[in-house]
This record gives structure tokens, sequence and C-alpha cells, in this order.
């Protein structure tokens, strides 16, 4: 039973450029979350989707940031026209039901380095 | 707005002894508190958590403690060992179990020395 899988490990990109971030979360959950961690600084919500749903993205940038969890295939988070701000590790977790109770399970995050 | 802190960044303990990791929180909704603990390269992995309605929980050589009154909760590991060496990571949520608007702390990064 594979983790929570996010690909690519590392992502460098041009300013300007878009950057695909893919989650696929634990066979069974159907809840997916987005984090960023900036250097120095603690993990910050993002966005929260359940299938083809986005329930919260209260965390999500207004502008250039993107994410979607299609019935089939992995979690994408998309960041049109790439700026160095922001370059950040970003996590993906997934839980079964949504609960708290016994936390999310995090993927390994995506380092994006825009240059 | 840094919700929940954690003023330590880093602390160093000797095999055998108690790592204590504090974290201080200013939302007074917050009523569930987690403890993450994250090793380089890897995604934050759940360690133990405490709802407010407890003020311990323990879970083999991890507890948490919960001061409600002083917004303040800490992770005890006893006897720590050198795999704990890691980056801990505090959060909180308000509202109810099903709340995903998780706060963390900046994380306080542990030296386990053999």
């Amino acid at each position: 039973n594979a983790g929570v899988m996010q690909n690519p490990r590392h992502l460098v990109r041009r300013r300007g450029q878009e950057a695909r971030l893919r989650c696929s979360p634990m066979k069974g959950h159907s809840h997916v979350y987005w984090y960023r961690q900036l250097p120095e600084e603690g993990l910050k919500f993002m966005v929260y989707l359940q299938k083809e749903n986005i329930i919260d993205e209260s965390g999500m940038p207004k502008e250039r940031f993107s994410a979607e969890f299609p019935k089939e295939g992995p979690s994408i988070l998309r960041i049109q026209q790439v700026v160095r701000g922001d370059s950040a590790a970003y996590f993906c977790a997934s839980s079964p039901t949504g609960d708290l109770l016994y936390g999310y399970t995090f993927g390994s995050g995506t380092r994006l380095t825009v240059v | 707005d840094q919700q929940v802190k954690q003023n330590s960044p880093s602390l160093s303990v000797q095999e055998g002894r108690i790592s204590i990791l504090n974290c201080d929180y200013t939302n007074s909704m917050f009523d569930y508190f987690l403890w993450y603990k994250k090793y380089p390269a890897e995604g934050p992995t759940f360690l133990i958590s405490i709802s407010s309605i407890k003020d311990k929980n323990e879970d083999g050589r991890f507890t948490v403690f919960l001061n409600k009154s002083a917004k303040h909760l800490s992770l005890h590991i006893v006897p720590s060992q050198p795999g704990d060496s890691a980056v801990y990571f505090c959060a909180a949520s308000a509202g109810n179990y099903n709340n995903n608007d998780m706060r963390f702390g900046a994380g306080t990064r542990l030296t386990v020395k053999p």
C-alpha cells in the first residue's frame, strides 16, 4: 500500500513558466490537502479538495495558483507565470475521511526552484 | 499571523535523556493539537495528538501535555534516541475534528547525540 506519492521531487522553472505538481493520495483516501513550506517557516495550508470539488481554498494566493482533484488521476497544483517567491517545498497530504483524529498522511514533497 | 509558535528553532539532547519540545498558541478557539516529525527530504509524519478536553496523552516514549490556561503544549520524548533526530512541528486546529485549517509552527530541530 503505497503512501502519498508526489512528483516530481524536484522541479526547476524559469520565471514566467508554469509549474505543475502532482499528488496521488493513498489508496482509499478521497481528501487531499496542499501545504507550502517556505524556507525557515512552518507548513502553511493552501487548499483542501475532495474528488472533483474544492472544499476550501482560503490559503491559495488569489492569482496564478489553481488546484484540481479530478475523478480519475492525481490532484494537480498548478502555478502559472512562476516568480522567485514561489520557490518552496510543496507538500500534499491525504486522509480517508477528513477527520483530524489521526492526522494526515503527507507525501515527500516537491521542491520548486524558480530561477 | 503566527497563531502557533515554536520559539526554539533547535534543541540538542544526549541519548537516553528527556527531550522537551515546546509550543505556544494564541487562538483560544484551537481545540485539537498535533505533533509531526519530519526527516530531511521526507514529508511530515504524524506523531501524536491531543484534544482540549485532555491535558495529557501518552504513546510509548512520547507524551504530549496541554496547558489550556497558558495556551501552551509540550512534547516529551523519554528516553531520547538518535533516531529521534528530526524537525518537530506543532499544529493546531479549531472548530471540530473535520476542520482542515491546521496551523503549523515553524518547527524545532531536535538533535539527539549518542
